[in-house]
């Protein structure tokens, strides 16, 4: 049963143009939602996070919303740029445990391959 | 450099090798996992170690052993592995206990299992 799902396998926008990617969670326990981009031959890189206390959080031209009546997040890309070109994880996490001395776990999607065309 | 450091970085292995994976992380956490993507399905956590324990084993075959002698460094012993166990393998670590801080990933390794 998967519990963060990117539902969308590839995305292509033209630079310039804003890019949207999405991601649904089915465990409501979670409370923390990270992205993570990655290039080919390279390990996921963090990009933006969002706490369950928030519904939006910036960062230069990313921007991460989060929906937690609809389960829902999403991470915006504006203006995308052919450097955005990657693929996109959405990961989730019940931060709490990490209070009560246990290990964070983060679950991931499988991911979202987001092309920018110049 | 990502801090997180993994070798080798591609590793070709007959089904009755052993041969381990190494991670070393430079960031002075002491939180490290071992995660496994494997093709068209998301990455899966395998085993976390905290202060060199490990507090989560996510029913991994026995044919993966992780060891983790001090907080820098984690290795994956493999022995008699499947063609299926072909995946990347991912190395992480972040600081324990503390609140909102992201994994932090090494570069993987890339095992082809003949």
């Amino acid at each position: 049963d998967q519990q963060v799902k990117q539902n969308s396998p590839s995305l292509s926008v033209q630079e310039g143009r804003i890019s949207i990617l999405n991601c649904d969670y089915t465990n409501s326990m979670f409370d923390y939602f990270l992205w993570y981009k990655k290039y080919p031959a390279e390990g996921p890189t963090f990009l933006i996070s969002i706490s369950s206390i928030k519904d939006k959080n910036e960062d230069g031209r990313f921007t991460v919303f989060l929906n937690k009546s609809a389960k829902h997040l999403s991470l915006h890309i504006v203006p995308s740029q052919p450097g955005d070109s990657a693929v996109y994880f959405c990961a989730a996490s019940d931060m709490r445990v990490i209070t009560q001395g246990g290990s964070e776990k983060l679950v991931f999607g499988k991911g979202t391959k987001l092309t920018v065309n110049p | 450099e990502t801090g997180v450091t993994q070798t080798p970085r591609h590793l070709v292995m007959g089904m009755t090798n052993k041969k381990s994976l190494k991670c070393e992380q430079h960031l002075g956490h002491n939180a490290m996992y071992w995660y496994k993507q494997s093709a068209k399905k998301p990455l899966e956590l395998m085993f976390v170690y905290n202060f060199k324990e490990q507090t989560e084993n996510n029913s991994v075959p026995s044919r993966f052993s992780p060891e983790c002698p001090n907080s820098s460094h984690l290795f994956l012993h493999l022995h008699t592995l499947q063609p299926e166990d072909s995946a990347l393998y991912l190395c992480a670590s972040r600081p324990q206990g503390s609140y909102n801080s992201p994994l932090h990933f090494g570069n993987g390794t890339r095992l082809t299992v003949t």
